[in-house]
């Protein structure tokens, strides 16, 4: 089945750009989503399609994609960005919706 | 606005069943493909189990795969999830989630519900 590699956690000081890789094969030939998890809640949307924000996300939100990777990008960091984030693709082969491990952001 | 409630998680105990339910309104429930994903204390999210709009196509994670059924009642804008044959590994907390399209394909899922818990112990 497919698999989605992202990093355990991710540290970034205030004010700084975070970036959360997302690793899988081909993956540039898959749409990928992502997902922010506040301690206790249930995961948000914060990116679809590779690219878009639905509404109500900040634009220092972003996400980009190459052939084996995808990339979340926060820019500006602030406190309230400390949660865990998770990748998402649908695998056409299996399918099956598949998450990434997870990605804890730690806001220093 | 969108809202997705879900119900029915609880305490059993290995082999046994539980159904859960999950309310949804805001939105016209039988157009879209509705997936429950699951999250072990401690772990992260899990897919489980999605089904299309209008109920003829399911598809499972092969872990629950012939133990839980997945169903909806456009009638009532619910969405269910029958488990059978629980085991100490189905422990997790339930999310129900709506997905932008009515069929399977390469979908997201927003909003979510809030969960339901579920543990499985003797």
């Amino acid at each position: 089945s497919y698999v989605l590699t992202q990093p355990t956690s991710v540290s970034v000081a205030p004010g700084k750009t975070a970036r959360i890789t997302c690793g899988g094969n081909n993956i540039g030939s898959k749409s990928v989503h992502w997902y922010q998890q506040r301690p206790g809640q249930a995961p948000v949307l914060v990116i679809y399609y590779d690219t878009q924000r639905p509404s109500g996300i900040p634009d220092r939100v972003s996400g980009s994609i190459s052939a084996n990777t995808a990339t979340l990008t926060i820019s500006r960091v602030e406190a309230g960005d400390e949660a865990d984030y998770y990748c998402q693709v649908w695998d056409t082969h299996s399918d099956h919706w598949v998450f990434g491990g997870g990605t804890n952001l730690n806001v220093l | 606005e969108v809202q997705l409630l879900e119900s029915g998680g609880g305490l059993v105990q290995p082999g046994e069943s539980l159904r859960l339910s999950c309310a949804a309104s805001g939105f016209s429930f039988s157009n879209y493909a509705m997936t429950w994903v699951r999250q072990a204390p401690g772990k992260g999210l899990e897919w489980v189990s999605l089904i299309i709009n209008n109920g003829d196509t399911t598809y499972y994670a092969d872990s629950v795969k012939g133990r839980f059924t997945i169903s909806r009642d456009n009638s009532k804008n619910t969405l269910y999830l029958q488990m059978d044959s629980l085991r100490a590994e189905d422990t997790a907390v339930y999310y129900c989630a709506k997905s932008p399209i009515a069929v399977a394909g390469t979908s997201w899922f927003d909003p979510w519900g809030q969960g339901a818990p579920v543990t499985v112990s003797s």
